[in-house]
């Protein structure tokens, strides 16, 4: 079946430091991959997405890698502000479902 | 471009009560989602919609959930009679269509207690 595993959080940096959110997939076929943040209080909201292999989706300074050998969508920010404190959500989507990891939570101090 | 709307916020009932949360998607948006997020969980999907038919259900607890669109634009989900394990935050997403982008609303907080 379809699904996603993320690192467990919470994940806590200090202001300007580097970030990676690991997350690996299983899936039949050939899945689009996302991620998504939740800022507190508001709704999910698409950062970024992958739709094959290589691929490599950008946004806001995170950006993720479409790995199919090893079946991985990691997000990285080479430097991280207070504002991008929020729960992120690494997704996929087979036909039109999309599967969602369990969230990780970040934390970013001054 | 107004977003996915949704209410209430937040709605605490005793278990075995009733409840009903309300959406209205993005404008011209054919297909509308209904997620449940479990704390510490990432959302499941609970009900998909094209237009005012039913795409899948499968995940959802028929005994106890119920979800409709009529006229293929707002959409209410219903739990009756409510579990402490339904305690959750639902929430709403419309696409412009199936496989196009999801654009979710904030969600409705449910305790029960």
């Amino acid at each position: 079946g379809n699904s996603v595993t993320q690192m467990e959080g919470p994940v806590t940096l200090s202001e300007e430091a580097f970030l990676t959110i690991n997350c690996t997939y299983t899936a039949t076929g050939y899945p689009s991959l996302f991620w998504y943040v939740q800022y507190p209080g508001e709704g999910l909201q698409l950062l970024l997405k992958a739709t094959k292999a290589d691929d490599k989706g950008s946004n806001k300074g995170f950006e993720a890698t479409y790995r199919k050998e090893t079946t991985s969508f990691h997000l990285e920010k080479g430097s991280v502000q207070v504002s991008d404190s929020a729960v992120y959500f690494c997704a996929l989507r087979n036909t039109d479902k999309l599967i969602f990891g369990t969230g990780t939570r970040l934390q970013v101090f001054p | 471009e107004a977003g996915v709307a949704q209410s209430p916020r937040y709605k605490i009932i005793e278990k075995r009560q009733s409840v009903a949360f309300w959406c209205n998607p993005i404008s011209g948006h054919a297909t509308l989602y209904w997620y449940q997020q479990i704390l510490g969980q990432g959302p499941k999907l609970l009900i998909q919609f094209q237009n005012n038919g039913v795409v899948d259900d499968s995940q959802l607890p028929k005994d106890r959930f119920s979800a409709e669109r009529l006229k293929g634009v707002d959409s209410t989900l219903k739990i009756q009679p409510a579990k402490l394990e339904d305690s959750a935050v639902y929430l709403c997403a419309s696409s412009l269509d199936l496989e196009y982008e999801q654009y979710f609303g904030p969600g409705t907080r449910l305790t029960v207690t």
